[in-house]
């Protein structure tokens, strides 16, 4: 089954700095790539999604990704932090080999803490 | 417009007990998922449903767990004889079709005692 990588289980940050946090998946194939953010005491919302087309994609509050497909990767960046960007963050994905078209996979989630 | 909503959204069950669990989903979305999370993990999925029926339900731990959706609309996922692990927060999401992003709710926090 597909299974989602996150290498950066916490991270922290002095505001102004850069932001990377890796994520990997297992199968290749069609997939659907999300990053989801979870602010203190909010539910989980979509950051940004890669359906198709170009690979670096944009989201919400300045955040982007990259999908590079060889690597199997949908790395999240972020050229200057703020302090109301901590949060934990989620790599999903959708599809690969011997999934089906609802079943989200994530990672196991980066709690990022930014310092003012 | 009104998101995804889940009730209750705290329930302390005692071991062996059943207990149910309800999501709303957005209006309009015909797709509707179940995940559960547990402490310092990403949401693992359970069950999700185009329309009532359920297209994957290959992510129910057991036969404890059962989940319906019987118009289309509202999804109730229900435990029979709760354990302790069964302890989490159940998350409810929804999304236009199959394959398109997923809304999620805010979850039911369930404590088996």
């Amino acid at each position: 089954a597909q299974s989602v990588s996150q290498h950066n289980h916490h991270v922290i940050l002095s505001e102004a700095a850069s932001l990377e946090l890796g994520c990997n998946y297992s199968y290749g194939g069609t997939v659907n790539l999300f990053w989801y953010v979870q602010y203190p005491g909010q539910h989980l919302q979509l950051l940004l999604k890669y359906f198709s087309g170009d690979p670096l994609v944009k989201g919400i509050k300045g955040f982007e990704a990259e999908f590079i497909k060889s690597k199997f990767s949908f790395n999240l960046r972020k050229p200057s932090v703020q302090w109301s960007d901590t949060a934990e963050y989620f790599c999903a994905v959708l599809g690969g080999r011997g999934s089906t078209l609802g079943r989200l996979y994530f990672g196991r989630g980066t709690q990022l803490t930014v310092w003012p | 417009g009104a998101g995804v909503s889940q009730t209750p959204s705290n329930k302390v069950t005692e071991k062996g007990k059943y207990v149910e669990l309800r999501c709303d989903p957005i209006s309009g979305h015909t797709a509707l998922y179940w995940y559960r999370q547990s402490l310092g993990q990403g949401p693992e999925f359970l069950i999700y449903f185009q329309g009532t029926g359920a297209a994957d339900d290959s992510g129910l731990p057991n036969d404890r767990f059962f989940a319906v959706r019987p118009e289309g609309s509202v999804s109730t996922l229900k435990i029979q004889r709760t354990e302790r692990g069964d302890s989490a927060m159940y998350l409810c999401a929804s999304s236009l079709m199959d394959g398109r992003e997923q809304y999620f709710g805010p979850g039911t926090r369930l404590t088996v005692t």
